[in-house]
Formats: C-alpha cells, sequence, structure tokens
C-alpha cells in the first residue's frame, strides 16, 4: 500500500535550520508532486509549496520564499524539505502529502514532523 | 488570517445534517473547481473526504456532499455519526501554483 513515512521530531534553537525527509513507497515516486504541509499547535493548516519530483522544479509559497528549499532522491523514493533561519512561530508539525497536479492532496498523508523551535 | 474563511465551530445531534461554509474569492475559491475538504481527528493527519467541489474519494461515505455558488463552497454532512466529530479544512487552488487553506471548522456530535 503507498505509505510517507517522516523523519522524526526535531528540537532546534533560533536561527537554525531543519531538514525533514518523506520516504515514499508503494507506488511509481515520479507520478505526483509532493507538497508539504504545516499545522502550528492548536491552528490550521498552511501549504509550504511543493516539488515535481520528476524534474526537480519547485513552488514556494510567498511566506516561505527565500527560507525553505525543497528536494528529493528518486533514487530512494525521498523527498526532503528544509527550512532555515528558525523562528519560535515555525513551531509546527510538517506534513508531506502527494499533490495530482490537479491541486489536490491525495492520500495518504505522512505521519507528521513536529519541529519545536525553542532556545 | 487564513485566505479562507469558515466558521470556528459546528454541532448537530446524531441523524441531523449540517453545513459547513468556506468563502473565499474571486481569485480562489470563485474561479477554480479545485476546492478540498480534509477531515482531521485529533493526532491525526488530514484526511481527503472531498475533492474538485464534490468528488468522493472512494471509501469516503456518501454521507459527506460538497458544492459551490460563486465565492463559496460548503460541505454538507447528512445523518452525523458520533464519528464525524473532528476538525474540517476547506482548500482551494488561488492561481499561480497557489493553495489556500481555510481556517478549520471543529464539528461537534452532540
Amino acid at each position: 500500500q503507498v505509505q510517507l513515512v517522516q523523519s522524526g521530531a526535531e528540537v532546534e534553537k533560533p536561527g537554525a535550520s531543519v531538514k525533514v525527509s518523506c520516504k515514499t513507497s508503494g507506488y511509481s515516486f515520479t507520478d505526483f508532486l509532493i507538497h508539504w504541509v504545516r499545522q502550528a499547535p492548536g491552528q490550521g493548516l498552511e501549504s509550504m509549496g511543493w516539488i515535481n519530483v520528476k524534474s526537480g522544479g519547485t513552488h514556494y509559497e510567498q511566506n516561505f520564499q527565500g527560507r525553505v528549499t525543497m528536494t528529493r532522491d528518486t533514487s530512494v523514493g525521498t523527498a526532503y524539505m528544509e527550512l532555515t533561519s528558525l523562528r519560535s512561530d515555525d513551531t509546527a508539525v510538517y506534513y508531506c502529502v502527494r499533490d495530482d497536479t490537479r491541486a489536490t492532496l491525495v492520500d495518504p498523508w505522512g505521519q507528521g514532523t513536529l519541529v519545536t523551535v525553542s532556545s | 488570517q487564513s485566505a479562507l474563511t469558515q466558521p470556528p465551530s459546528a454541532s448537530g445531534s446524531p441523524g441531523q445534517s449540517l453545513t459547513i461554509s468556506c468563502t473565499g474569492t474571486s481569485s480562489n475559491i470563485g474561479a477554480y473547481i479545485y476546492v478540498s475538504w480534509f477531515q482531521q481527528h485529533p493526532g491525526k493527519a488530514p484526511k481527503l473526504i472531498i475533492s474538485e467541489v464534490s468528488k468522493r474519494p472512494s471509501g469516503v461515505p456518501d454521507r459527506f456532499s460538497g458544492s459551490k455558488s460563486g465565492n463559496t463552497a460548503s460541505l454538507t454532512v447528512s445523518g452525523l455519526q458520533a464519528e464525524d466529530e473532528a476538525d474540517y479544512y476547506c482548500c482551494s487552488y488561488a492561481g499561480n501554483n497557489n493553495l489556500v487553506f481555510g481556517g478549520g471548522t471543529k464539528l461537534t456530535v452532540l
């Protein structure tokens, strides 16, 4: 079955960077985009952007431009999201999910990675 | 401040029907058919329940239905069940490869 398995929780200091991985299985990796969505504690969902895993092309939402980099390794079916210059309001659960290129985020989502930014 | 506006809460008794609204603009909901709804139980990842305004993915009960009129999308849950108690989020394509979400609606089954 389709699975997206993310790396474990991280605790980082303000100003540091974090890199979250999303290992996929059960489908052809290049058939979908990988979209990243985050959710601050008790808050709603926020799109960060996506990576076209076939071409490597990316789109980052305006709020994250300049701080986020999405990459992929097609040899191991894994996508990565790196966020730099972390602030306390970056504390959130970060999810990866497949995007069918028709602006639909299809199940299943990754299990989520909690990133805590604290001094 | 979310790009799409949802009521923060909604409630209904088992068996009742309930509709959650999601208001956007002519640049997102009003312009595209790519409106989705997600259900999220506490501590869990979101789950897609409606795509492209009104399509139900396989396995989603037909008690869930979606519609759109102008700049407002709606999710209707018919025959409320206890397991429907969750947070619900709308989502829309907003052009230029952007995706926007609503702030979420907490559905309580009384």
